[in-house]
């Protein structure tokens, strides 16, 4: 059964440093995506990015970036130079199947204090 | 574009009674999904529409709970004769999901408080 662990449940820093979240994932696809989602204090769930199991290529974008590791089974996202408005629950998620329902991990709450 | 909407953003009711929630997809999205989000049992799926394949009642809870989708658009999420566990915030969410499991974009939210 497809499985999340997000082994962090709250990481607090200091602005401008950087943070790492932690995404574990189990599956018994050949081929699998993963995503992360963003949900700040306002409650909404924002797609950050979603990630095909072919390329392991670490993705970039801004301030943040993806290490997909396929022989350890982990996709942690890490927030370079944080900043206060980065302050949100984190979700990984893997779909149980081809283009279905995400199963979430628990979320890590990431707290950036001035 | 207008991203899901749904509605009402706030729902207190008693225990006993029945409630409905609406979900507006993004205009094209061909996937429309419920999932439910409380503080003891995190982020759990729901009911997932697929065009006009059946839908995938997996996640629903109990018989009190259906959800039905008119026109392939607005789908309605009933709770029926509602319980205090059910009191949780109810996210819909569209995806286009046409060749693979395309990102999930994700409407506010309905915040179910049974009394």
């Amino acid at each position: 059964a497809q499985k999340v662990t997000q082994a962090q449940t709250e990481i607090s820093v200091v602005e401008k440093e950087d943070v790492t979240l932690d995404c574990v994932y189990e599956t018994r696809d050949t081929t699998y995506y993963l995503f992360w989602y963003k949900q700040p204090p306002s409650g909404e769930l924002v797609f950050l990015i979603r990630r095909n199991s072919f390329d392991e290529q670490n993705e970039i974008s801004g301030r943040y970036s993806w290490n997909f590791q396929k022989s350890t089974s982990s996709f942690n996202f890490t927030i370079t130079a944080s900043q206060v408005v980065d302050s949100a629950v984190y979700f990984c998620a893997l779909p149980a199947n081809q283009g279905g329902k995400l199963i979430f991990g628990q979320g890590t709450e990431l707290s950036v204090k001035p | 574009g207008a991203g899901v909407s749904q509605s009402p953003s706030n729902k207190v009711t008693e225990k006993g009674k029945d409630v409905e929630l609406r979900c507006d997809p993004i205009s094209g999205h061909t996937a429309l999904y419920w999932y439910r989000q409380s503080l003891g049992q995190g982020l759990e799926f729901l009911i997932y529409f697929q065009g006009n394949s059946a839908p995938d009642k997996s996640g629903l809870p109990s018989d009190r709970f259906s959800a039905e989708r008119t026109g392939g658009s607005v789908s309605t999420l009933t709770i029926q004769r509602t319980q205090q566990e059910d009191s949780a915030v109810y996210l819909c969410a569209s995806s286009l999901d046409l060749l693979g499991p395309y990102e999930q974009y994700f409407g506010p939210g309905t915040r179910l408080t049974v009394t």
